[in-house]
């Protein structure tokens, strides 16, 4: 079974520039998370789907982040604009919706804003 | 809301030594508790979790973990550890339904480093 795939891996921008994350989770998992991940530190959830539903955003910063999940799949989160502070790992997970189902991470996308 | 507290940022242990990973949480309804693991430039990894029931969970790689709601801990534990051991620690807590795997806290962290 595969895995969350998540790119790019690895992304360097300029502040101020715009960037897009993609994230395709295990099949059947309808569940989708975004998380932000700064050195040295845990996780912190951004956004929350269920299906294509955004269930909780109260973490996602929506002046320069914006998330979609159009087809209750594929996810993408977006940067616009840029800001040193970015620079973070994102990492995306994804669960069964019911039961006692663990969520699942990706790889994560490592950004560098200069 | 709950918390997540782990007291070491670092822990060095020589190779097939014990390890202990102290977790504490903060919370004031019944929680859910993670360990997950990971490696360098990869996602992470469900270690163990303890839902309910016994308070000894075993895990993945020999790994285990006990919960002590008196001392509100999760500690992890390894009896004989392993250079692939080295790895950063995650300790994670979660309240709620659906086994509270909706919504998890992190903690910021141990990085457990096998010396030969």
């Amino acid at each position: 079974e595969a895995g969350v795939v998540q790119s790019p891996r690895y992304k360097i921008i300029e502040k101020k520039q715009p960037v897009a994350f993609w994230c395709n989770p295990i099949s059947g998992h309808n569940t989708l998370y975004w998380y932000l991940q700064n050195l040295g530190q845990g996780p912190e959830l951004l956004i929350r789907y269920e299906n294509e539903e955004a269930v909780d955003d109260s973490q996602l910063p929506k002046d320069r982040f914006s998330a979609e999940r159009l087809k209750g799949v594929d996810s993408t989160l977006k940067i616009q604009p840029a800001e040193l502070g970015d620079s973070a790992v994102y990492l995306c997970a994804s669960r069964q919706s019911s039961g006692a189902g663990s969520q699942y991470f990706g790889p994560g996308t490592r950004l560098t804003v200069l | 809301a709950q918390s997540v507290t782990q007291l070491d940022s670092q822990v060095p242990v020589f190779e097939e030594a014990p390890v202990e990973l102290r977790c504490n949480y903060s919370s004031s309804v019944s929680v859910y508790l993670f360990w997950y693991v990971q490696y360098p430039n990869q996602g992470l990894q469900l270690l163990l979790k303890y839902l309910s029931g016994s308070t000894l969970v075993k895990g993945i790689n020999g790994f285990e973990a006990e919960f002590n709601k008196s001392q509100t801990s999760f500690h992890l534990r390894k009896p004989s550890v392993h250079i692939s051991d080295t790895a950063e620690y995650f300790c994670a807590v979660s309240v709620g339904s659906n086994f509270g795997n909706e919504k998890l806290t992190f903690g910021t962290g141990t990085r457990l480093t096998i010396i030969p």
